[in-house]
């Protein structure tokens, strides 16, 4: 089983549309939670933490659930700007090695 | 714009070649790493240089052979490379201490080709 999976989509909504998708990782250890995001031909770049209590900047929403082992991510209101790849990313305790998934690629269309 | 610079950005080289990448941080941290990137695939994490010192080789070929000269910098020496080898290898450090944060700051890449 792979550490971290993703839908790889592509999730097209239009403009203004709210789209959410899931993350699920394989090692119940695992502390920390993270969404990066990858523009196309770019480095990725961290959007946020994913705290156990679930998290909001702005118009993104990250929660956590251990029992089932996922993480989800939920964006309002999209903007073309947020067209990316979003990458899943998870570490483990006392462990600076990260795990990332396959990332699920949203485009927002007009 | 992120602390970690990389050059070259994009490098082609014949299966013969000798080449070799660098990254640099500017942002203090004490960690650093090499990943690779193919296309539709996870990152794979290559190297790991923790205080200068390398902490982790995930079985990666003899072809690829890192440097860590000081904790601001970070080397990959490339050498008698294979078509499937073309990716693009982003270098990335972070700052860590106990129990590890996890945030890590990715340079632009190095879009490798070889032909």
């Amino acid at each position: 089983r792979k550490e971290v999976e993703q839908d790889p989509g592509p999730f097209n909504v239009p403009e203004g549309a709210t789209v959410a998708f899931n993350c699920t990782y394989s090692n119940s250890a695992s502390q920390s939670f993270f969404w990066y995001r990858q523009d196309c031909r770019k480095e990725p770049k961290l959007l946020m933490s994913v705290y156990s209590s679930g998290n909001e900047d702005g118009r993104f929403t990250a929660q956590l659930n251990r029992a089932s082992q996922y993480i989800s991510l939920l964006i309002r209101d999209s903007k073309l700007s947020d067209s990316a790849t979003y990458l899943c990313v998870v570490n483990k305790p006392d462990d600076y090695k990260l795990s990332f998934g396959a990332g699920t690629t949203v485009t927002v269309r007009a | 714009e992120t602390g970690v610079t990389q050059t070259p950005r994009h490098l082609v080289m014949g299966m013969t070649n000798k080449k070799s990448l660098k990254c640099e941080q500017h942002l203090g941290h004490n960690a650093m790493y090499w990943y690779k990137q193919s296309a539709k695939k996870p990152l794979e994490l290559m190297f790991v240089y923790n205080f200068k010192e390398q902490t982790e080789n995930n079985s990666v070929p003899s072809r690829f052979s890192p440097e860590c000269p000081n904790s601001s910098h970070l080397f990959l020496h490339l050498h008698t490379l294979q078509p499937e080898d073309s990716a693009l290898y982003l270098c990335a450090s972070s700052q860590d201490g106990a129990g590890g944060l996890g945030e890590q700051y990715f340079g632009p890449g190095t879009r490798l080709t070889v032909t």
